[in-house]
C-alpha cells in the first residue's frame, strides 16, 4: 500500500510565480515530514521539513504546510526560479531517526 | 569531502552474478540507510544501521540481499544471484540520530545497477 502519495507526476510554472506541490499520506502515526529535491544522476537533496506539532515551516523561498486532519502537506516555492526545475519528493517518518517513506515524486518545470 | 560517497557509480552485470556496493557516510553520522529507486518511483527503504547494529530490514528485502556495517563506519550491500528485477538505483543515506528533530537524511549519488 502506498502510504505517501504525490498524485501529480508533473507541474509546469512560469518563472517568478508560485509553485505548489502536494502530498497526501494515510498513516496517522507519521510524526515527521520532509521534502527532497532530486536532479538527474544525483541523490536526493534535503530541502525542508516539518514535525506533526506544527502546521507551517518556512525557509527562505520554501514553505511547507501541514494539515493533519486532512493528512495533507504542501510545499510552496515563491518566487519560482528556473534552477528549481527538478523532481520533488515528499517523505514521512513515524520514528525520529527511522526510515523514510517516500511519495512517487512530482517533476517541476519552471519556464523562463 | 564531507558528503556521502558510493562506489561504484554504475554496475552492469549478468543475471546470476553477485554484486557488492559500498557506501561511506558522512563522518560521525551514526545512522546509515539503504534505499532502492526504480524509474518513476520514490526511494524505497531497504535497511538501516545504527553504528554496526542493523536495526530494521524491509520485508521486501529477499534473502539474496545482505548488508553489513562491520565497524560502524562504511557499509556494503551485496546482492547474490542477481535478477533482472534487481536493476535499479541503490541509494545510501546517513544521519546523526538525535541531532535534529526532523530526521534529515543526507543521500549519496547512488549506484545504478543494470542486470542483463
Amino acid at each position: 500500500d502506498q502510504q505517501v502519495k504525490q498524485n501529480s507526476p508533473s507541474l509546469s510554472v512560469q518563472e517568478g510565480r508560485i509553485s505548489i506541490l502536494n502530498c497526501d499520506y494515510t498513516n496517522s502515526m507519521f510524526d515527521y515530514f520532509l521534502w527532497y529535491k532530486k536532479y538527474p544522476a544525483e541523490g536526493p537533496t534535503f530541502l525542508i521539513s516539518i514535525s506533526s506539532i506544527k502546521d507551517k515551516n518556512e525557509d527562505g523561498r520554501f514553505t511547507v504546510f501541514l494539515n493533519k486532519s486532512a493528512k495533507h502537506l504542501s510545499l510552496h516555492i515563491v518566487p519560482s526560479q528556473p534552477g528549481d526545475s527538478a523532481v520533488y519528493f515528499c517523505a514521512a517518518s513515524s520514528v525520529q531517526g527511522g526510515k523514510l517513506i517516500f511519495g512517487q515524486g512530482t517533476e517541476l518545470s519552471v519556464k523562463p | 569531502d564531507t558528503g556521502v560517497s558510493q562506489n561504484p557509480r554504475h554496475k552492469i552485470t549478468k543475471r546470476g552474478q553477485n554484486v557488492t556496493f559500498r557506501c561511506d557516510p558522512i563522518s560521525e553520522h551514526n545512522r546509515l540507510y539503504w534505499y532502492r529507486q526504480t524509474l518513476g518511483q520514490g526511494p524505497e527503504f531497504l535497511t538501516y544501521f545504527q553504528n554496526e547494529a542493523q536495526l530494521e530490514k524491509s520485508r521486501l528485502l529477499s534473502d539474496r540481499f545482505s548488508a553489513e556495517r562491520p565497524k560502524g563506519s562504511f557499509s556494503t550491500l551485496e546482492i547474490q544471484r542477481t535478477e533482472q528485477g534487481d536493476s535499479a538505483m541503490y541509494l545510501c543515506a546517513s544521519s546523526l540520530a538525535w541531532d535534529s528533530p526532523y530526521n534529515e537524511q543526507f543521500f549519496g549519488p547512488g549506484t545504478r545497477l543494470t542486470v542483463l
